[in-house]
């Protein structure tokens, strides 16, 4: 299993990003993917939520109506469309896959891109 | 949602035995046996070494082990080892189909 994150920048507040999280090494239409972040120094904050085919999405409040997960299982990607970044989302940003079939079991961790929102 | 709450930090000697503690809300750790935990060394991403409350990855050791009461959940790592040194997360499911962590807890092997 191989997930690698890029996209990731320097970018002024207000502005937008998307991010793309490359998997491998696995059918990636049978998982169910999330996207995690992590503040400079800070600890980890779940973002959102994709199911295997695409048709269930969840966000944490702090991004809901300015982040958007998607996935593109020819391309086996998955995206976060963030807008209106804010200073407050500086961190890097992992994608994971979920395991099991229930609970948001992430077994699978890429190695993260930095995202710095800043004048 | 708030964080749930875990200790800042721990330690702990070589051989000893160690509790890091993580406390939730009926909302999430109570109403579900969908608990894990993750180690993150430096620079790295976490990984997984405690699910469903006590279950463990077969790659993890038996030194690490999960359990619950009510709307709180615990990680004891027995036998300390140097490489155990890392930050350590809690996480539950939640009510909303969320995921929330806790706040982190340093472990600093002596």
């Amino acid at each position: 299993v191989q997930l690698v994150e890029s996209g990731g920048g320097v970018v002024q507040p207000g502005r937008s990003l998307r991010l793309s999280c490359a998997a491998s090494g696995f059918t990636f239409r049978s998982y169910a993917m999330h996207w995690v972040r992590q503040a400079p120094g800070k600890g980890l904050e779940w973002v959102a939520v994709i199911s295997y085919d695409g048709s269930n999405k969840y966000y944490a409040d702090s991004v809901m109506g300015r982040f958007t997960i998607s996935r593109d299982s020819s391309k086996s990607t998955l995206y976060l469309q963030m807008n209106s970044l804010r200073s407050e989302d500086t961190a890097v940003y992992f994608c994971a896959r979920e395991d099991g079939e229930a609970g948001y079991i992430l077994n699978s961790w890429g190695q993260g891109t930095l995202v710095t929102v800043s004048s | 949602q708030s964080a749930l709450t875990q200790p800042a930090s721990v330690s702990g000697s070589p051989g000893q035995s160690i509790t890091i503690s993580c406390t939730g809300t009926s909302s999430d750790i109570g109403g579900y046996d969908y608990v894990s935990w993750y180690q993150q060394h430096p620079g790295k991403g976490p990984q997984l070494i405690v699910y469903e409350v006590s279950y463990r990855p077969s790659r993890v050791s038996s030194r690490f082990s999960g359990s619950k009461s009510g709307n709180a959940a615990s990680l004891t790592i027995s036998g300390l080892q140097a490489e155990d040194e890392a930050d350590y997360y809690c996480s539950s499911y939640t009510s909303r189909s969320t995921l929330i962590f806790g706040g982190g807890t340093k472990l600093t092997v002596l």
